[in-house]
């Protein structure tokens, strides 16, 4: 079985701290992505990787940042975390190319700041 | 211009009756894909169907069908013999070929839909 793993499903964390939320995957997928998923707003890209050590900036990064050092694991770091940081973080990732292939997504990580 | 749009935030259906969730898409590129997404309310995002735009024949999954409308640009998920296991949340979404390989999906803003017992 294909599987997405978040590190954490639920966090609480204060104004200006700086938060890691890790996924990992195990089926050596090229293309990684975090998505923020708030009501009545669908899920945003915050960034993609599409290998080891690069990165692009999705449709809403201000206020992030990601790693992927090695294949299998990509970071979303909040450098300094702000109530309206409040949300569902999804990873997903998926294999090759092209216009098909689905996305494996992780069970989610809900994050609150305080 | 939203590139997805769900028209229906919430819906209810009876159990045993088929219902029809709403998808429209914008875009100008010839090859995209398109895709459901069903999430409960543990939060996990489960795959249910994909429609690529070159696709002659409308997708089927078991109890789910896509209705692929190329010239409307619609893509409207039906469900047949509603189950209460069915309550959830459900995203479509669209793969662009030219926003590249890496295969980011723009998702809609979901439709909540309950089944009645």
């Amino acid at each position: 079985d294909v599987k997405v793993t978040q590190s954490s499903r639920y966090l609480v964390k204060r104004t200006g701290e700086k938060v890691f939320l890790e996924c990992v995957q195990d089926m050596d997928h090229e293309n990684m992505f975090w998505y923020r998923q708030d009501p009545g707003l669908g899920l945003r890209l915050i960034y993609f990787s599409y290998d080891v050590k690069m990165k692009e900036k999705g449709d809403i990064p201000e206020g992030y940042s990601v790693s992927r050092e090695k294949k299998e694991r990509f970071s979303l770091i909040l450098e300094s975390a702000s109530t309206n940081q409040t949300s569902m973080y999804l990873c997903a990732s998926r294999e090759g190319q092209g216009v098909g292939g689905e996305l494996f997504f992780g069970e989610g990580s809900r994050l609150t700041v305080l | 211009a939203q590139k997805i749009t769900q028209t229906q935030p919430g819906m209810f259906v009876q159990e045993k009756e088929a219902v029809t969730l709403d998808c429209t898409y914008d875009t100008s590129d010839p090859s995209y894909g398109l895709f459901w997404y069903k999430q409960p309310s543990s939060g996990e995002m489960i795959f249910l169907i994909y429609q690529g735009s070159y696709d002659q024949q409308n997708a089927t999954e078991g109890r789910y069908s896509l209705n692929f409308q190329k010239a409307r640009k619609s893509a409207n998920l039906v469900i047949s013999a509603s189950q209460l296991g069915d309550s959830a949340m459900y995203f479509c979404a669209m793969r662009e070929v030219w926003r590249g390989s890496q295969g980011n999906l723009i998702f809609g803003k979901g439709t909540k839909l309950s089944v009645k017992p």
